[in-house]
């Protein structure tokens, strides 16, 4: 159980375009889910946490004009990457977790996404 | 402001023997803290956890222990299995700051038969 899944696992885009990521939970409904990045070596850094049917909560420094995420139903949750350039080019993870009442070891994390632009 | 660190970013050890992967944080507001591990091509995976208020938490082969004072923490693999080879990552959270995770670089670490 616990199942998040990613789509795509990876993809090239050109400079300029938006490109769309989505974080689904298989088997549980996800109140919350989380989008991380992650360039090489380097950590997870979290990006936003959203909500289902509500707005979501930006880390400071990450804009929300280009990264935006959609939490519209309780099993899936897109990140769309607007206006995409090379520096945007990382690993994006999400992670879900269900119920209200959520501790930090009740997050499932999907498989991940790399985004390449060139 | 890398507020969680794992300054090894490699780790090679011999089968049956003791991996020991290390951690710094910090921030003191930190009260719990996560080890996950990563194999590539997928996400993270939930490995052991230990709250502020205890020193050491056991699961098989696989032990945290938190020096608060320090703020170090490490998990201790004993016996190492080649099947352990993975990325480690350890995480931290803040009870005021809900279930927000913040990682560490992540430490690679080899398993040799």
């Amino acid at each position: 159980g616990a199942v998040v899944s990613q789509h795509p696992s990876w993809v090239i885009c050109k400079s300029g375009t938006s490109v769309k990521i989505e974080c689904r939970s298989l088997d549980f409904q996800a109140t919350t889910m989380f989008w991380y990045r992650q360039f090489p070596k380097q950590s997870l850094m979290l990006m936003a946490t959203s909500n289902e049917g509500s707005k979501a909560t930006y880390e400071q420094g990450v804009e929300k004009d280009k990264f935006l995420i959609n939490h519209a139903s309780l099993t899936l949750s897109t990140l769309t990457v607007t206006s995409a350039h090379p520096e945007d080019s990382s690993f994006y993870i999400c992670s879900a977790a269900p119920g209200l009442a959520i501790t930090a070891d009740t997050q499932y994390f999907g498989p991940g996404t790399r985004l390449t632009v060139l | 402001d890398q507020q969680v660190k794992q300054n090894s970013p490699s780790l090679s050890v011999q089968e049956g023997r003791i991996s020991i992967l290390n951690c710094d944080y910090t921030n003191s507001m930190f009260d719990y803290f996560l080890w996950y591990k990563k194999y590539p091509a997928e996400g993270p995976t939930f490995l052991i956890s230990i709250s502020s208020i205890k020193d050491k938490n056991e699961d098989g082969r696989f032990t945290v222990f938190l020096n608060k004072s320090a703020k170090h923490l490490s998990l201790h693999i004993v016996p190492s299995q080649p099947g352990d080879s993975a990325v480690y990552f350890c995480a931290a959270s803040a009870r005021t700051s809900g279930s927000r995770l913040t990682f560490g670089e992540g430490t690679q670490l080899t398993v040799n038969p």
